[in-house]
């Protein structure tokens, strides 16, 4: 089985700071993971994802993951956050069988402050 | 401009009622699916098709029913089986289902409130 946890269902930083978003995923298989975008009332964009090539994958809008196998980890980052990137992010992972076994976590809500 | 069109944007239940929700694309994509998300839930996988005619129970499928007669079409039923249906509805899409969809991506639609009376 296959699971992703979310660490903080809400994160709050300052316009200009450091943003940080923790995945941490369980795979019996290698994963591909994946991290999407939610603004309110509207669908998933994907962010960027993880397909076993370079460990350090950049996105849209000036996020980058890395993932870690040692430490089972696909943190999301932007070094300085922008009001615009106030919304929900959602982390996931397939066991490479196809978008019907994706795993979505729970999501982490970002507050921008001005 | 391709993309996933689902409607309505808002819909009420009354007790007892099936609702239809519409989910239309015109990427050519054989792949369709239906998720679910609750608040402080993520998303929940309700159905998905692989291809017209075909459609396969996803994680919470119980009090729901789709239909696929047409490749751009994939209509979600939720039924009065369903007794708790307020949620968020996302309907998405992929090139197929297999590998080849993952070097790809799964592209939604601006979702469906629905609330019950």
């Amino acid at each position: 089985a296959q699971s992703v946890t979310q660490l903080g269902s809400h994160v709050s930083v300052s316009e200009g700071a450091l943003v940080l978003l923790r995945c941490n995923y369980s795979s019996s298989v290698p994963p591909y993971l994946f991290w999407y975008v939610q603004y309110p009332n509207q669908g998933l964009q994907l962010l960027l994802k993880y397909t076993s090539a370079a460990t350090l994958v950049k996105g849209i809008n000036g996020f980058e993951a890395e993932f870690k196998k040692s430490e089972t980890s696909f943190h999301l980052t932007k070094p300085s956050a922008h009001m615009s990137d106030a919304a929900e992010y959602f982390c996931a992972v397939s066991d490479r069988r196809g978008y019907q076994k994706v795993t979505f976590g729970t999501g982490t809500k970002l507050q921008v402050i001005p | 401009d391709g993309g996933i069109t689902q409607s309505p944007k808002y819909l009420f239940r009354k007790e007892g009622q099936n609702v239809t929700l519409s989910c239309e694309q015109n990427l050519n994509h054989d792949a369709m699916y239906w998720y679910r998300q609750d608040p402080g839930q993520g998303l929940r996988l309700i159905y998905y098709s692989q291809i017209v005619n075909d459609f396969q129970k996803g994680d919470i499928a119980e009090g729901y029913s789709v239909s696929r007669e047409k490749k751009e079409s994939f209509p979600l039923t939720v039924t009065s089986a369903q007794k708790n249906p307020t949620a968020f509805y996302l309907c998405a899409s992929s090139i197929d289902l297999w590998d080849r969809a993952i070097n790809e991506k799964l592209f939604f639609g601006s979702g469906t409130q629905l609330s019950v009376l």
